[in-house]
């Protein structure tokens, strides 16, 4: 079976940078996504990750440490716009094809003034 | 480009009752997914489909079926709704292909499904 354990909540003021952990227990492993879903909204791809290291796309960084099954979402100069749940996500392979996503169950990030 | 949509958006049932969510893309992929999210948790893998005439089952698919007639539509049935299934049901497709650059899954709005 799949696991993942990621924080409730995070607060953070306007401008610093926050980081939200992911650690993961898995029977198969391809790699490790993250998703940003504002209220009421859809998730939308952030990052991806499937080798160790650090992706940065903007003001988003994803890091992975496959030996740790462990990865981080890090958000620099925050912006009240970021306020919104990150789900990380474990990406196996489905029966047949397809791309299975395992969800953890979201960190609400609050960004305060 | 649309990218995927979903109807409805909103829809109230009575137990027992039936009904099905339409999900289309436009980005011909091959993937599609069905998904459930309850307050505080993820999302969990209802049913998917890997291309045209193919379906199986994912994590949770009980008191779901599902039909893939044409490509870019997916349609998820609830034969004899519980209140067990109240939920936001969301859809969404990808490419096909194992590369890390077909790993994104594009949703769709969402359906808000109450179940009485």
């Amino acid at each position: 079976g799949q696991s993942l354990e990621q924080p409730s909540e995070v607060t953070a003021v306007e401008g610093a940078i926050v980081q939200i952990n992911c650690t993961y227990q898995t029977s198969g492993f391809y790699g490790l996504s993250w998703y940003q879903q504002h209220d009421g909204g859809a998730p939308t791809f952030l990052s991806y990750n499937a080798l160790d290291g650090l992706e940065e796309t903007g003001r988003f960084s994803s890091f992975l440490s496959r030996s740790d099954s462990y990865g981080y979402l890090l958000l620099q100069e925050l912006q009240m716009k970021d306020s919104a749940s990150y789900f990380c996500a474990v990406r196996d392979r489905l029966t047949g094809g397809g791309n299975k996503l395992t969800f953890g169950t979201g960190t609400q990030l609050k960004v305060e003034l | 480009n649309a990218g995927v949509t979903q109807t409805p958006k909103f829809r109230v049932l009575k137990t027992g009752q039936s009904m099905t969510l339409l999900c289309a893309q436009d980005m011909n992929h091959e993937y599609m997914y069905w998904y459930r999210q309850d307050p505080g948790m993820g999302l969990r893998l209802i049913h998917y489909s890997v291309g045209e005439g193919t379906t199986a089952k994912g994590e949770v698919p009980d008191g779901y079926n599902v039909s893939r007639l044409k490509k870019q539509n997916f349609l998820l049935g609830l034969e004899s709704a519980a209140p067990s299934q109240t939920s936001v049901y969301f859809c969404a497709s990808s490419y096909s292909g194992h590369y890390s650059s077909y790993n994104e899954q594009f949703f769709g709005p969402g359906t808000r499904l109450t179940v009485l």
